[in-house]
């Protein structure tokens, strides 16, 4: 039972360097979200995919893209890494986009640090 | 935007002692849900609530969702150190789930 996987787990980056994370659901899910979290800040949404084939912002989208590869694979993107960008982000996945009772399941996290 | 409010914003209790954490906001929430998360993965699902006045229990914890559902609260009772961890409260919008700012609550053997 994978569920939603997520890579690399940790990260060192240089300011200016780019890299992608992945994310990977197999249940199936027709929505999945990425939320970075940073100390006494909760979890804040990036960008989200309601469905396939589609993606929107969420509140905190600037210096990031995403890309929705298939009904499984949900992509996050720093073009040109900030420091500010340092933080513990995650994947989501839920099986209809915003339900009122929809659960929201997660990756283990993955740990970027921009120097 | 709504804005999920936490209180406390830490907590730091002797193993078997009572506790009660909170989650306000200024809106009527549609949904309310309950995340536990542990140091190192991801938050996990512990309870929906749906109905203003609504009270569900689950073993040593007891969920609240206000009679206005503005306000829920998170009762545990005779808290141990597994119990230790962040507990967030989330409600959904529109394709989108709102997080509070969460409570770290440490249980101490």
């Amino acid at each position: 039972n994978a569920g939603v996987t997520q890579t690399p787990k940790f990260q060192v980056l240089k300011t200016g360097q780019s890299m992608t994370l992945q994310c990977a659901q197999d249940m199936n899910h027709n929505s999945m979200y990425w939320y970075r979290q940073d100390p006494g800040m909760g979890l804040r949404l990036i960008y989200y995919s309601a469905s396939e084939g589609t993606t929107d912002k969420g509140e905190v989208p600037n210096g990031y893209n995403v890309s929705r590869l298939n009904k499984r694979e949900f992509s996050l993107r720093l073009e040109s890494a900030a420091p500010s960008q340092t933080s513990v982000y995650f994947c989501a996945s839920s099986r209809l986009a915003g339900a009122v009772t929809g659960e929201l399941f997660f990756g283990e996290g993955s740990r970027l640090t921009v120097l | 935007t709504q804005l999920l409010e936490q209180s406390p914003q830490f907590l730091s209790i002797q193993e078997g002692e009572n506790l009660t954490v909170y989650c306000n906001s200024s809106s009527v929430f549609s949904s309310l849900q309950w995340y536990r998360q542990e140091p190192g993965e991801g938050p996990v699902l512990l309870v929906t609530v749906v109905t203003g006045g609504e009270v569900k229990k689950l073993k040593r914890l007891t969920f609240q969702f206000g009679d206005a559902r503005k306000d829920s609260s998170l009762h545990i009772t005779a808290a141990q150190p597994g119990d230790t961890g962040l507990y967030l409260c989330v409600t959904s919008g529109t394709y989108k789930y709102i997080f509070g700012t969460g409570t770290r609550l440490k249980v101490l053997a």
